[in-house]
């Protein structure tokens, strides 16, 4: 089983370029979240999708778009990346409310 | 409203002395569930523990311990006899079952272990 898997590992973009950062999941959990860590902010949640078919705002949500294409697949998009945008994003999955979150390895991104 | 507050941005010990991690929680929920995770220079996070809210009894793992108090809305954790390989960031979350399950984390303390 490959857990989660975040896609790509590493990309550096130029400001006003776009992008989007995969996530696909083979545990068959309902929700899924994408976070960014920036030094000294901890992780912060952009947005989440409580089950297929939903998506809600996270504490830092502008900027960006998210799909929740199927049960497996929760994709991330910065329209036009900024500076601001540089971070280190993680996808995580959810089994239910009382279960731990399941992290991929993480994307760095650099906005230059 | 959800808030987690590490308060402690550093911690630095010498090995084999304890070290108290501190986090204070909010929310309005009254079912919710509190977590650790550990994120070693290698960058993966790694879950540590999982505390529900009706459960108030303190843990021990090994070298490991969580205390758990509604009443000051903290759950903090030591580690005794620290280690070198206990050098990380640790985090601590909160998740609610309003909202869809969103998980919320606190900023982090590093804790540096020297030898």
């Amino acid at each position: 089983n490959a857990g989660v898997t975040q896609t790509p590992k590493f990309q550096v973009l130029k400001t006003g370029q776009s992008m989007t950062l995969q996530c696909a999941q083979d545990m068959n959990h309902n929700s899924m979240y994408w976070y960014r860590q920036d030094p000294g902010m901890g992780l912060r949640l952009i947005y989440y999708s409580a089950s297929e078919g939903t998506t809600d705002k996270g504490e830092v949500p502008n900027g960006y778009n998210v799909s929740r294409l199927n049960k497996r697949e929760f994709s991330l998009r910065l329209e036009s990346a900024a500076p601001s945008q540089t971070s280190v994003y993680f996808c995580a999955t959810l089994l239910g409310f009382n279960e731990k979150l399941f992290f991929g390895s993480g994307t760095q991104l650099s906005v230059l | 409203a959800q808030k987690v507050t590490q308060a402690q941005t550093e911690i630095s010990v010498v090995e084999k002395e304890d070290v108290t991690l501190d986090c204070v929680y909010e929310t309005r929920d009254t079912t919710y569930y509190l977590f650790w995770y550990k994120q070693p220079p290698s960058g993966e996070l790694v879950f540590l523990i999982r505390r529900n809210s009706f459960d108030e009894q303190n843990e021990i793992s090994g070298r490991y311990s969580w205390n758990f108090q509604k009443s000051t809305s903290s759950f903090n954790f030591t580690i005794t006899a620290s280690q070198v390989v206990d050098s990380a960031v640790y985090f601590c979350a909160l998740t609610s079952n309003t909202g869809g399950f969103k998980t919320i984390f606190g900023a982090g303390t590093r804790l540096f272990v020297k030898a």
